[in-house]
């Protein structure tokens, strides 16, 4: 099984604010990558998919980059109602889940 | 606008079987391929199972393998998850969600809890 490695486990940061999440897959995933927000008491809502495609809707402030084992989503200039948790998933091989990172605002 | 409502959950006694169901809306149900994924109260995020539009494909994981079993109801729109020899690990919520190609989830319904306890 792949496993995802998602840091750091939780994260403070400032209003506009530019902030990173990492996620380290177990093998190349090939790019297979996606990113979910999940904010408190919600759904998990897809951001971003094929490691760097941004979902409709999804505002222009979130983005996605890596390759091979290694991922990032990058949130530009934070705001108040990004506050969340945020989960990436390899679907390269089966379907995991990184264990998250909660986002809280400074 | 695309709806995915689950229901059947509860608190049931280890060993004990329990059925979800999850009723879609706003699009056309026989078209896609359908999860169930689960998160453990304060925990992240498992998927559990998958199957495919026509039902031809099932996937399971191996935590669920054996004791799980997906199916659908494309006349009803419905996707179903039976649940047998539960155990306490089994106790999250669970969310029935649309597969978006490549292998995705584009839409999530809001969940609902199995509680699985004596």
């Amino acid at each position: 099984d792949i496993q995802m490695t998602q840091s750091p486990a939780s994260l403070s940061a400032s209003l506009g604010e530019t902030v990173t999440i990492e996620c380290r897959a177990s093998e190349d995933i090939y790019n297979g990558l996606a990113w979910y927000q999940q904010k408190p008491g919600k759904s998990p809502q897809l951001l971003i998919y094929n490691a760097n495609s941004l979902h409709t809707g999804v505002p222009s402030r979130f983005s996605g980059s890596g390759s091979g084992t290694q991922y990032s989503l990058k949130i530009n200039s934070l705001q108040s109602e990004d506050v969340a948790s945020y989960f990436c998933q390899q679907y390269y091989n089966y379907l995991t889940f990184g264990s998250g990172t909660k986002l809280e605002i400074k | 606008e695309v709806q995915l409502v689950e229901s059947g959950g509860g608190l049931v006694q280890p060993g004990r079987s329990l059925k979800l169901s999850c009723v879609a809306s706003g699009f056309t149900f026989s078209n896609y391929g359908m999860n169930w994924i689960r998160q453990a109260p304060g925990k992240g995020l498992e998927w559990v199972a998958y199957i495919s539009s026509g039902s031809s494909y099932i996937y399971y994981a191996e935590t669920v393998k054996g004791r799980f079993t997906i199916s659908r109801d494309n006349a009803k729109n419905t996707l179903y998850l039976q649940m047998t020899s539960l155990r306490s690990e089994d106790t999250a919520l669970y969310y029935c969600a649309r597969k978006f190609p490549p292998g995705v989830f584009d839409y999530w319904g809001q969940g609902v809890m199995v509680t699985v306890s004596s």
